[in-house]
Parts: structure tokens; C-alpha cells; sequence
């Protein structure tokens, strides 16, 4: 089955600084990958995603990279701010399944 | 709107009781998933439903039981539960259960604390 590593586990960054979170997955017939923010206390909230047959996508200061032939993507969030620190999963989904696969997370802290 | 509405939002119960948890979207969306999550972990996946019929169950024991009344609402009954079930459990629904994963919207989630 569908295997999703995700890092770095924690990241800190000062605000204005560029964020950057790699997740490579383990089944080549996985066919999407979102991306979700989740805050304290709070459900997980799409923030972007790609499909495979798109190689980036970008939504104002948030970017997501894919490589299929690496099985990698990467999340981008530019110009940071406080208010972007939270927890960010990112996920696969196998063709023809309605399943996602999580990665383990990463903790963003934007300092003021 | 992309709501998905939970309740209730925190709930206390002992292994004895038996307790249910209440799901709804009005998004028309015909997929409908409660997922597991514990502390500083991702969600996993434990049932889901597509167009109110069970397609996939995450080998969950059977004190965990999910109900689809109709494309609105789901729930999941909880009876007889342990202390490791204490977690939050997240509800989501996406627009249909076709081969073309469509986007997943979650709830808020339940705290659920099981003494």
C-alpha cells in the first residue's frame, strides 16, 4: 500500500522567510496530493492541491511542486506570517480509491 | 460553502456507555469519511461511505459503528469503548466516490475522552 514520508517534522522560520515541507510517496499510481493546515483545536483545512498530471500550481503565497518521476511534491509558502503557524499533512490518494494517505506532519512556528 | 458541522464537540463517557457522534454537510456531496486522529499524529482513515452504502472499513473493532441515514448526515455509534479510543474524530465529506478523487472537506472534529 501507499507509504507517505513527510519533513522536516519541525520547522521554524522567521516572519517574511520562505517555508518549505518535502513529502515523497511510495505508489506511482497515486494520482493526488493535497495539502491541509491544521490548527490547534481545529479540523484539517485544504490549503492546496495538485494532481499528477500537473507539475505545480501556485495560490498567491502558497506553491506546491510535484515530481512523478521522484514520487516527491513540496509545499511553498512565501512571505510567512504569524497566522501561518499550525500543522501541515500533506496526503496521497491511489487512483481509484477514496482513500488518503497522511504524512506525519510538520510543525511550522513563524516568529514575529 | 464547504461545511462540514460535527457534534458535539467534546464528549466524556466510560467504557460502559454508549454514545454517538453526528456528522452533516449540505455541500450535496456523496462521499462521507470519520477518520481517527491522536495527539500529533495524522488522521487514519476508519469507514467510508459512498452514496450511503459502506465501501470501505479500516478493519475497525466492532464497538465503532457507522450509520449513513441519507447524503446528509452520518454518524458513528460508540459502545463499550477503552481509554486508547480518546482521540478526535474527524468527520469529512467530498463531492463523490468516483475514481477521480474529488477533495476532501473536514469537520472540526469530536474530543472524545473515554475514563
Amino acid at each position: 500500500g501507499e507509504n507517505v514520508e513527510q519533513h522536516p517534522s519541525t520547522l521554524s522560520v522567521q516572519e517574511g522567510d520562505s517555508a518549505v515541507i518535502k513529502c515523497t510517496y511510495s505508489d506511482s499510481a497515486s494520482n493526488y496530493f493535497p495539502w491541509y493546515k491544521q490548527e490547534l483545536g481545529k479540523g484539517p483545512q485544504l490549503i492546496i492541491d495538485i494532481r499528477s498530471n500537473v507539475g505545480e500550481k501556485k495560490d498567491q503565497r502558497i506553491a506546491v511542486t510535484l515530481n512523478k518521476t521522484a514520487k516527491h511534491f513540496s509545499l511553498h509558502i512565501t512571505e510567512t506570517q504569524p497566522e501561518d503557524s499550525a500543522v501541515y499533512f500533506c496526503a496521497a490518494s491511489p487512483y481509484g480509491t477514496d482513500k488518503l494517505i497522511f504524512g506525519t506532519g510538520t510543525r511550522l512556528q513563524v516568529f514575529p | 460553502d464547504t461545511e462540514v458541522t460535527q457534534t458535539p464537540k467534546h464528549l466524556v463517557m466510560g467504557m460502559t456507555n454508549k454514545k454517538s457522534l453526528k456528522c452533516e454537510q449540505h455541500m450535496g456531496h456523496r462521499a462521507m469519511y470519520w477518520y481517527k486522529q491522536k495527539a500529533k499524529k495524522p488522521p487514519e482513515l476508519m469507514f467510508v461511505y459512498s452514496y450511503e452504502k459502506l465501501s470501505i472499513n479500516e478493519s475497525v473493532p466492532s464497538r465503532f459503528s457507522p450509520e449513513c441515514p441519507n447524503s446528509s448526515l452520518l454518524n458513528l455509534h460508540l459502545h463499550a469503548l477503552q481509554p486508547e479510543d480518546s482521540a478526535l474524530y474527524l468527520c469529512a465529506s467530498s463531492r463523490s466516490g468516483t475514481s477521480l478523487t474529488d477533495t476532501q472537506y473536514f469537520g472540526p472534529g469530536t474530543r472524545l475522552t473515554v475514563l
